[in-house]
């Protein structure tokens, strides 16, 4: 299965900035996904990045609050931008395997927003 | 009602004993089912993925769709310490590549 590499592992961003979170995969992908888990809370799908083309969202979730970047098929960035407390979670991006392998995700960006 | 339903536990059992974590579901369009398990503060790590119903085993661990009473389970037989995780379940539509996920079992296993 692919290897993710998600950085950063956490940071701590002060209210009203804006946090760039990298995603690099060690193979070409044609879809990568980003996730969102609230403390205590399963994982909710932000949007789908695909490669030559604007991002889907999900329902809930905005472009201008989050900025995606898929600019190969081995690399995207989510930016969560004008950051409140509200926005505390771990970040999570995911790539969809060959045929019987499922997702693999990366390890995580846990924010803290103070 | 949500999509994915799975207890949140949290759920505690002795070392060595089977462990029965379930889902239930209600869109019938979901075709990928898979089990994750997430250790804290690391991603989730994929355990097993099987697609329509029917049971699949791998080592200690089985799982086992059931897509007309919309029910998918997952065993592990001879718990150890180091299964204390959190087992998450997905789901996806086939031809889709959305992932919903259950809201997660936290369970421990006492030495």
């Amino acid at each position: 299965s692919a290897v993710i590499s998600q950085k950063p592992s956490r940071d701590i961003c002060q209210r009203g900035t804006s946090l760039t979170i990298q995603c690099q995969v060690d193979s070409q992908v044609t879809m990568m996904f980003w996730y969102r888990q609230q403390p205590g809370q399963s994982l909710t799908l932000i949007a789908t990045a695909n490669q030559g083309s604007e991002a889907t969202y999900e329902s809930g979730f905005v472009i201008d609050k989050f900025p995606i970047s898929r600019p190969n098929l081995t690399f995207s960035t989510l930016t969560v931008s004008n950051m409140s407390p509200e926005d505390s979670s771990i970040y999570l991006c995911s790539v969809v395997g060959r045929a019987g392998d499922g997702y693999t995700f990366g390890s995580g960006t846990r924010l803290t927003v103070v | 009602q949500k999509e994915v339903e799975q207890d949140p536990g949290p759920l505690s059992v002795p070392e060595g004993a089977i462990v029965s974590l379930n889902c239930t579901y209600s869109n019938s369009a979901f075709q990928y089912f898979m089990w994750y398990r997430q250790y804290s503060r690391k991603g989730p790590e994929l355990l097993m993925y099987t697609y329509s119903s029917g049971n699949k085993e791998d080592g200690r661990f089985t799982a086992q769709v059931d897509k007309s009473s919309k029910y998918i389970s997952l065993f592990i037989r001879d718990s150890q310490p180091s299964d204390s995780a959190t087992y998450l379940c997905a789901m996806s539509v086939l031809g889709a590549q959305k992932l919903v996920f259950g809201q997660g079992t936290r369970l421990t296993i006492n030495p």
